[in-house]
């Protein structure tokens, strides 16, 4: 049972580069996520899908770009990395849930090591 | 808006004794409440989740949070640390509405349990 996979697991970019992180989900889930987790300041919110083809901002978008062209598949893209972008980030899943019954926890991924230098 | 608050960047206990790690929360309306751990270099596991009903909600690995309302806390619990406890944890809350709805995370607490 696989989960929540992210690749790569670790990336060092030089500043400007480009890369997309993917993350996939074999669970059916509708709802998927980015995150960034930085020292001291929990999980941030990058951006989010609440189904195929529809993604949204979060907290912190600056910089960064998602696709969800297939349910299963959460992209985000760094068009020109910057030091700033240097953090550990997260995808996680979950089903959607109108009121108590149906809603769940959220699945996460393992992370991905990111460092711009 | 919502918030989470974990006041303790990290807690210390004596294996054997009881941990506490405290989280307080703020949403508009009904919370739903969650503990995540995280062990070093992997993602965050769910441990236990409060949706309705029952205060004291029991988790994963003899874990328990109790939910107070009046005090707006979901406080993580458990009888007798284990050194394998040590880990970083997470609250995390989100808004029982209908539609999308934030997850936001607190901070994270480190619990170092020595032996």
């Amino acid at each position: 049972n696989a989960g929540v996979t992210q690749t790569p697991k670790f990336r060092v970019l030089k500043t400007g580069q480009s890369m997309t992180l993917l993350c996939a989900q074999d669970m059916n889930h509708e709802y998927m996520y980015w995150y960034r987790q930085d020292p001291g300041m929990g999980l941030r919110l990058i951006h989010y899908s609440v189904g195929e083809g529809t993604t949204a901002k979060g907290e912190v978008p600056d910089g960064y770009n998602v696709s969800r062209l297939k349910k299963q598949n959460f992209l985000l893209g760094l068009e020109s990395a910057a030091p700033s972008q240097t953090s550990v980030y997260f995808c996680a899943s979950s089903y959607t849930g109108v009121g108590a019954q149906g809603y769940t926890e959220a699945f996460f991924g393992q992370g991905t090591r990111l460092t711009v230098v | 808006a919502q918030s989470v608050a974990q006041p303790e960047d990290q807690v210390n206990v004596a294996e054997g004794n009881p941990l506490t790690v405290k989280c307080t929360y703020s949403v508009s309306g009904n919370p739903y409440l969650f503990w995540y751990v995280q062990y070093p270099n992997r993602g965050l596991q769910f441990l236990l989740k409060y949706i309705t009903g029952d205060n004291l909600v029991k988790g994963s690995y003899g874990f328990e949070a109790e939910f107070n309302k009046s005090q707006t806390s979901f406080h993580l619990k458990k009888p007798s640390a284990l050194v394998s406890d040590s880990a970083l944890y997470f609250c995390a809350v989100r808004a029982a509405n209908t539609g999308f709805q934030k997850l936001v995370f607190g901070t994270g607490t480190r619990l170092l349990v020595s032996p």
